[in-house]
């Protein structure tokens, strides 16, 4: 059971834009920034949005973020192919005092 | 180039103990803040623990499942992050990532993973 809530899957087709939620609490999401990670099949984690809303260079302007209360969201437009790939949110928890991810969520691109 | 690259990994009997290495370059270490995550086969990713640098106390923190058996440290004049894992269940299979923190607990930088496979 992970601290951050997301949906197990999302699916749409090429060229179309997808939404990825996440969901907590005023630990963590409430109180804290928000990252997300994108992991391609057999590869590690790679960071896709930091601070709720800021891409890393390198990553593509198709992907943003965005955070209200205690949820946070992933937008990825103009979907391609090799977008299929897990993406996990992850935030700080102020009670925890420990980092905490979502369950992760399967994009699939059909 | 930001380089991570764990290493140790390996096959433990349930009891046993590992410990499993991260060396780092391509950034100053010694400056950096660095957390161990991990993934089961097939599972989502699981943060384990956080050590600062020396430059703020060197504190670490862990997640419930492995306080108390799992420790974090660092070599700053080797470059080098470790996990010491004991008392290892089947649990604690997993591909083990080092990972850089940045600013609000950003995971900016991830290595490829080294896997520990806990079994009898």
């Amino acid at each position: 059971q992970s601290v951050l809530t997301q949906p197990p899957s999302v699916s749409a087709a090429p060229g179309q834009r997808v939404t990825i939620s996440c969901s907590g609490s005023s630990s963590n999401i409430g109180d804290n920034y928000v990252s997300w990670y994108q992991q391609l099949p057999g590869t590690a984690p790679k960071l896709v949005i930091y601070n709720n809303n800021k891409r890393p260079s390198g990553i593509p302007d198709r992907f943003s973020g965005s955070k209200s209360g205690t949820s946070a969201t992933l937008d990825i437009t103009g979907l391609q192919t090799g977008d299929e790939a897990d993406y996990y949110c992850g935030a700080w928890d102020s009670s925890l005092i420990a980092g905490v991810f979502g369950g992760g969520t399967k994009l699939t691109v059909l | 180039e930001v380089q991570l690259v764990e290493s140790g990994g390996g096959s433990v009997k349930p009891g046993g103990s590992l410990r499993v290495s991260c060396a780092a370059s391509g950034f100053t270490f010694n400056n950096a803040w660095m957390t161990w995550v991990r993934q089961a086969p097939g599972k989502g990713l699981e943060w384990l623990g956080r050590i600062k640098s020396d430059s703020h106390g060197g504190t670490t923190h862990y997640a419930a499942p492995v306080k108390g058996r799992f420790t974090i440290s660092r070599d700053d004049s080797k470059n080098t992050l470790y996990l010491q894992m004991n008392s290892l269940t089947t649990e604690d299979t997993a591909l083990y990532y080092c990972t850089i923190v940045e600013a609000a607990a950003t995971l900016a930088h991830w290595g490829q993973g080294t896997l520990v496979t806990v079994s009898s």
